[in-house]
């Protein structure tokens, strides 16, 4: 069992490239969602889905774009790389809230914009 | 508006019992508190929540104010494996039907030989 699998581990973009993370979820979660994790801060929520098909923007959606075509996967799209989006990003997965389940995360992604 | 406040660093003996504590004076009544511990920046790992009721599990123990302001995360034996940045979290509601988990900056525990 998988758990939460995000690729790839770690990525250098130009200011300007435009990339796919990827993520995915063996474990038949409704719920996922994209966070990121700056120096010093907690983590941010960029955006979210409930369900394949229905997602929604969280607290930093800008410069991010998502997709929800099945259950299991959940790629986070960086449109047009900005410095300010070097972060380290997390993809966590749950069931829906009445479960009052955990989050699972994956192991991240560490994103440097030059 | 991390809605929790944590010291940023504390030490701990190994073999000791490490308590550490955490306030969120705002939580509502239907909000959990989850505790996370996140190792050498790989991704957050769940150790326990609750809501009102003490919890204990096979990793840790949580104590919840009867009040609810506060808590304290005790991992009864510490190891040097224990050393890790811990996360007090409120999961609260976020937008339609999500719940959010408000990650703040953590409490960087030390474990010492």
């Amino acid at each position: 069992n998988a758990g939460v699998t995000q690729t790839p581990k770690f990525q250098v973009l130009k200011t300007g490239q435009s990339m796919t993370l990827q993520c995915a979820q063996d474990m038949n979660h409704e719920y996922m969602s994209w966070y990121r994790q700056d120096p010093g801060m907690g983590l941010r929520l960029i955006h979210y889905s409930v369900g394949a098909g229905i997602t929604d923007q969280g607290e930093v959606p800008n410069g991010y774009n998502v997709s929800r075509s099945t259950t299991e996967d959940f790629p986070l799209r960086l449109l047009s790389a900005a410095p300010s989006q070097t972060s380290v990003y997390f993809c966590a997965s749950s069931r829906p809230q009445g479960y009052n389940s955990p989050l699972h995360f994956g192991n991240g992604t560490r994103l440097t914009v030059t | 508006d991390a809605k929790t406040t944590q010291p940023p660093s504390m030490d701990c003996a190994e073999g000791r019992a490490a308590n550490l504590p955490c306030n969120h004076s705002t939580i509502s009544g239907n909000e959990y508190v989850y505790w996370y511990r996140q190792i050498h920046s790989q991704g957050p790992q769940y150790i326990i929540h609750g809501l009102k009721n003490n919890e204990t599990n096979e990793m840790a123990s949580l104590i919840i104010t009867e009040d609810r302001k506060s808590s304290t995360l005790i991992l009864p034996h510490a190891t040097l494996r224990d050393t890790a940045v811990y996360y007090c979290i409120v999961r609260v509601e976020f937008g339609d039907n999500f719940n959010k988990f408000y990650f703040g900056s953590g409490t960087k525990l030390n474990v010492k030989p």
